[in-house]
């Protein structure tokens, strides 16, 4: 089976500054999708950017981009400018291509991130 | 349109009590994840429905899970017998292909035995 490690239990940024969340995983597929999803104190899950595994170019999603290492199996996530409303729990997720695993995910224990005024 | 809804967003049970744990999923989204997380974890993989078909229950810690999604839609998630253990947040995902790769994702149950 797939693993997720999120190495970071807790992080904390001033406002405005910017952080990095780490996150490696272990696969033997060639083929597969990175995610990272927010989870609010509210706990609903939200996406926040994604990565299909046979694109070099890392994925940008405004403030937020990613640095996929796909040799180094790592997949990090670049919060820039940031803000209160980014503090939440960040998770990192894998998913498989193939369709027997009916496409779960596969998470990290996650990364609680506070945002410092 | 509405996003994935969930009910009771928190329920209270007794060991030894079953419950019910309702998913309301996108309209028209064919997939259907449960997931549960436990304090301080990430969402951990119980059970998958294409439609009504259940393909994959391979998550379900033990014979008093159960799952249903009898019309494709709605889906219950059963717990009978509720253990300490049990206690942790379900989570409900849908998306809206077979092979969609973005799920969305429920607000969740917390669950906790008494």
């Amino acid at each position: 089976a797939q693993t997720v490690t999120q190495s970071q239990p807790e992080m904390s940024v001033q406002e405005a500054e910017t952080v990095t969340l780490s996150c490696t995983y272990d696969t033997s597929e060639s083929d597969y999708y990175l995610f990272w999803y927010k989870q609010p104190p509210s706990r609903q899950m939200i996406l926040v950017i994604r990565q299909e595994a046979y694109k070099q170019q890392n994925a940008t999603e405004n403030r937020f981009s990613v640095n996929f290492q796909k040799a180094a199996k790592s997949f990090s996530l670049k919060i820039s400018d940031s803000q209160l409303g980014d503090a939440a729990m960040y998770f990192c997720a894998y998913r498989s291509p193939r369709s027997n695993t009916g496409n779960q995910f596969y998470f990290g224990t996650g990364t609680s991130l506070t945002v410092i005024p | 349109g509405a996003g994935v809804s969930q009910s009771p967003r928190y329920k209270v049970a007794k060991r030894g009590q079953d419950v019910a744990l309702r998913c309301d999923p996108i309209s028209g989204h064919v997939s259907l994840f449960w997931y549960q997380q436990a304090l301080g974890q990430g969402p951990e993989f119980l059970t998958y429905f294409q439609n009504e078909a259940q393909l994959d229950k391979s998550g379900l810690p033990s014979d008093r899970f159960f799952a249903e999604r009898p019309e494709g839609s709605v889906s219950t998630l059963k717990i009978q017998r509720t253990q300490q253990e049990d206690s942790a947040v379900y989570l409900c995902a849908s998306s809206l292909l077979a092979g969609a790769y973005e799920q969305y994702f429920g607000p969740g149950t917390r669950l906790t035995v008494t």
